[in-house]
C-alpha cells in the first residue's frame, strides 16, 4: 500500500519555540493531506486540511497564525506549532487520501512534548 | 449535528467474536471507515464502505446500514493482539473525516 512518512516521530522542545513536522507521501502524490491531533485518550480531531499551491482550510478553534502549514510540493505538507506552550503538547498525525481506493493513509505520528 | 456515536469500551474474551457498533448522522454521507488504532501509534485501515451489506475481510467484517445510520464492525476468534480503540469515521458531503471517538476494545484470555 501506499506510504505516508512524518518526521520528527518525537520532539521534545522549549515552551516558546517553534516546532516543524514534516509529512511525506512516498509513493504517490498528494494535492490535499490533512493534519490531526489526538490527546490521550481521544479520537482524533482534524486541525487543518493542506491544499497543495494554495493555503490551508483550518477547523473552527484553530488558530492559522499558531499553527503554519505549507504544502509545498505534491508529496510534502508541513506543519510548524509556532511559539508552542505545554497545552500544545500532544500526538500529531497526517494523512493523504488516495482517492481512486477510497482509503486514507496515515503517517506514522510526531508526538510532541513541550516543557 | 455531525455527531457518530460508538461504545466508549467494550471487553471480550480471546476465542470469542465482539460486534462493535457505530451510528452517524445520514445526511451529506458518502462512505464509512473503520480504524484500528493501538496505543501510542497511528490509525491503520480495516475498511470502507459506501453501500449497503457485509463485507468481509477475513476475521474482519464491517456492516453498513445508509437509511439506518449504522454500522458495525465484526471481529470473530479473537486474539490477545486485537486489544485497541476501533474507530469509525463518516466520509462527509466535502469528503472529510468525522470521527467517531472510538471504541477501547479490552481482550482477556
Amino acid at each position: 500500500g501506499a506510504v505516508v512518512s512524518q518526521h520528527p516521530s518525537w520532539v521534545i522542545c522549549k515552551s516558546g519555540t517553534s516546532v516543524k513536522i514534516e509529512c511525506r507521501s512516498l509513493d504517490f502524490q498528494a494535492t490535499t493531506m490533512f493534519w490531526y491531533r489526538q490527546f490521550p485518550k481521544q479520537s482524533l480531531m482534524l486541525m487543518a486540511t493542506s491544499n497543495e499551491g494554495s493555503k490551508a482550510t483550518y477547523e473552527q478553534g484553530v488558530e492559522k497564525d499558531k499553527f503554519l502549514i505549507n504544502h509545498a510540493s505534491l508529496t510534502l505538507s508541513t506543519l510548524t506549532v509556532t511559539s508552542a506552550h505545554p497545552e500544545d503538547s500532544s500526538f500529531y498525525i497526517c494523512s493523504a487520501p488516495l482517492y481512486e481506493y477510497n482509503e486514507q493513509f496515515f503517517g506514522p505520528g510526531t508526538r510532541l512534548t513541550v516543557l | 449535528g455531525q455527531n457518530i456515536d460508538q461504545p466508549t469500551e467494550m471487553t471480550a474474551t480471546e476465542g470469542a467474536i465482539v460486534q462493535i457498533n457505530c451510528t452517524y448522522q445520514t445526511s451529506g454521507f458518502n462512505g464509512l471507515f473503520w480504524y484500528q488504532q493501538h496505543a501510542g501509534e497511528a490509525p491503520t485501515f480495516l475498511s470502507y464502505n459506501v453501500l449497503d451489506g457485509l463485507e468481509e475481510k477475513g476475521r474482519f467484517s464491517s456492516f453498513l446500514s445508509r437509511s439506518k445510520g449504522y454500522s458495525y464492525l465484526l471481529l470473530k476468534e479473537l486474539q490477545m493482539k486485537d486489544s485497541a480503540s476501533y474507530l469509525c469515521a463518516r466520509v462527509d458531503s466535502n469528503y472529510q473525516l468525522i470521527w467517531g471517538a472510538g471504541t477501547k476494545l479490552i481482550i482477556k484470555p
